[in-house]
């Protein structure tokens, strides 16, 4: 059974440069939430999706939009990049809301 | 805005030693979950506890809820160097549907 995945692992983009990541989540989990952790520090909710729409949303600014699809993959796009934007970002499938979340490796972005 | 202060916030110990890691917060949760993360990985759960006052064990570990959802501890026996990582509390609540994760702890024990 696979977990969690997602792509692309590392990724460099420069200010000012759209980003779209990709994450599919474990078999039998339809709620997919995005988190960004930057370095040392705890993860930050970004947002979540259920039934391919956005249920809740983090402290982030309108640049973070997301979408979700009927196979429960998820996208999450970042336009105008900024040098703060640099952080691993995580995507966690669970199969109630927020409840015991599994996470993938996450992909880790680079903004020069 | 739901805060969730870990402390302390580095731990380097010896193998065979016992720690503590405490999770705080003043709001109150309906569930709190304890995760462990090693570099370039995504955390992973390793315990949910919703009831007040609730204590779970997980061979070496074990894990507390206060008995106002407000707080739990982490204790881990004998430490040993694959506990090495960096340990993060997460409140869950159902009103908001949101995770909320505390600051992280890592720790590092050495052989």
């Amino acid at each position: 059974d696979a977990g969690v995945t997602q792509s692309p692992t590392h990724l460099i983009k420069t200010r000012g440069q759209q980003v779209t990541l990709r994450c599919s989540p474990k078999s039998g989990h339809d709620t997919v939430s995005w988190y960004q952790q930057a370095l040392g520090q705890g993860p930050q909710f970004i947002f979540q999706y259920y039934e391919e729409e956005e249920r809740q949303r983090g402290n982030f600014p309108d640049r973070f939009s997301g979408h979700q699809f009927p196979n429960y993959s998820s996208e999450l796009n970042v336009n105008a990049l900024l040098l703060g934007d640099s952080a691993l970002y995580l995507c966690a499938s669970s199969p109630d809301r927020y409840y015991e979340q599994y996470f993938g490796p996450g992909t880790r972005l680079t903004v020069t | 805005t739901q805060l969730l202060e870990q402390s302390p916030q580095f731990l380097s110990i010896q193998e065979g030693e016992n720690l503590t890691v405490y999770c705080n917060s003043s709001s109150v949760f309906s569930s709190l979950q304890w995760y462990r993360q090693e570099p370039g990985e995504g955390p992973v759960l390793l315990v949910t506890v919703v009831t007040g006052g609730e204590v779970k064990k997980l061979k070496r570990l074990t894990f507390q809820f206060g008995d106002a959802r407000k707080d739990s501890s982490l204790h881990i026996t004998a430490a040993q160097p694959g506990d090495t990582g960096l340990y993060l509390c997460a409140g869950g609540d159902r009103d908001t549907d949101k995770l909320i994760f505390g600051t992280g702890t890592r720790l590092q024990v050495f052989p």
